[in-house]
């Protein structure tokens, strides 16, 4: 099956840096990528949803500022927390859609961010 | 009306009994309806989906019933397991826009 691949699957920071968070889809190519977060507990938010080769389009109340996302690839979407702080800390997941896959989506195995 | 209202919120099952989860919608445009699970510290996997056209699709011990007039649906886990134990989350789409997810019901399945 579709295989998408996220990195780091944790990360811990001090306040004030930037973290980026990379998902890549293995053995397909994904034209669209969605990112979302995930606070305990809670269901999926989606943050923003990313289009190889055009910008991102951000979810109300997301800022595109602070959460940086660049699709240079059709395998590759990555997502910056810049100055991070400690209310970003959270649970972060990627999805990917098989650009011959129809619906579907792929998900990345997330990543746990603790800000310092 | 973008909305996907998911019940219950959590759920115990001894071990061999039935799980049940329903899911409810109100934009009648969704044509996709997939099941998602989520262990800890995980993303989520698919499962098993639907579209509108069929009243049921099963998959091994997990099958999905949907009722299109009573815009709902459900994910019926037969003979749980323990290693069921988890986070389903249904979701509704249209053709290949965002999903929309449901609020998430935690499964634990008695051994």
């Amino acid at each position: 099956g579709a295989v998408v691949s996220q990195h780091p699957s944790w990360v811990i920071c001090k306040s004030g840096t930037s973290v980026k968070i990379e998902c890549r889809s293995l053995d397909f190519q994904a034209t669209t990528m969605f990112w979302y977060r995930q606070f305990p507990k809670q269901s999926l938010m989606l943050m923003a949803t990313s289009n190889e080769g055009s910008k991102a389009t951000y979810e109300q109340g997301v800022e595109k500022d602070k959460f940086l996302i660049n699709h240079a690839s059709l395998t590759l979407s990555t997502l910056t927390v810049t100055s991070a702080h400690p209310e970003d800390s959270s649970f972060y997941i990627c999805s990917a859609r098989d650009r011959q896959g129809g619906e579907k989506l792929f998900f990345g195995s997330g990543t746990q961010l603790s800000v310092l | 009306q973008q909305q996907v209202k998911q019940s219950p919120q959590s759920l115990i099952v001894q071990k061999g009994g039935i799980s049940i989860i329903n899911c409810a919608y109100e934009n009648t445009a969704f044509d996709y309806f997939p099941w998602y699970q989520q262990f800890p510290g995980k993303g989520p996997a698919l499962l098993i989906a639907i579209r509108p056209d069929v009243s049921e699709k099963k998959e091994g011990r997990f099958t999905i019933s949907f009722n299109k007039s009573a815009k709902q649906f459900s994910l019926h886990i037969m003979d749980s397991q323990p290693g069921d134990s988890a986070t389903y989350f249904c979701a509704a789409s249209r053709g290949t826009y965002k999903y929309i997810f449901g609020t998430g019901t935690r499964l634990k399945v008695l051994a």
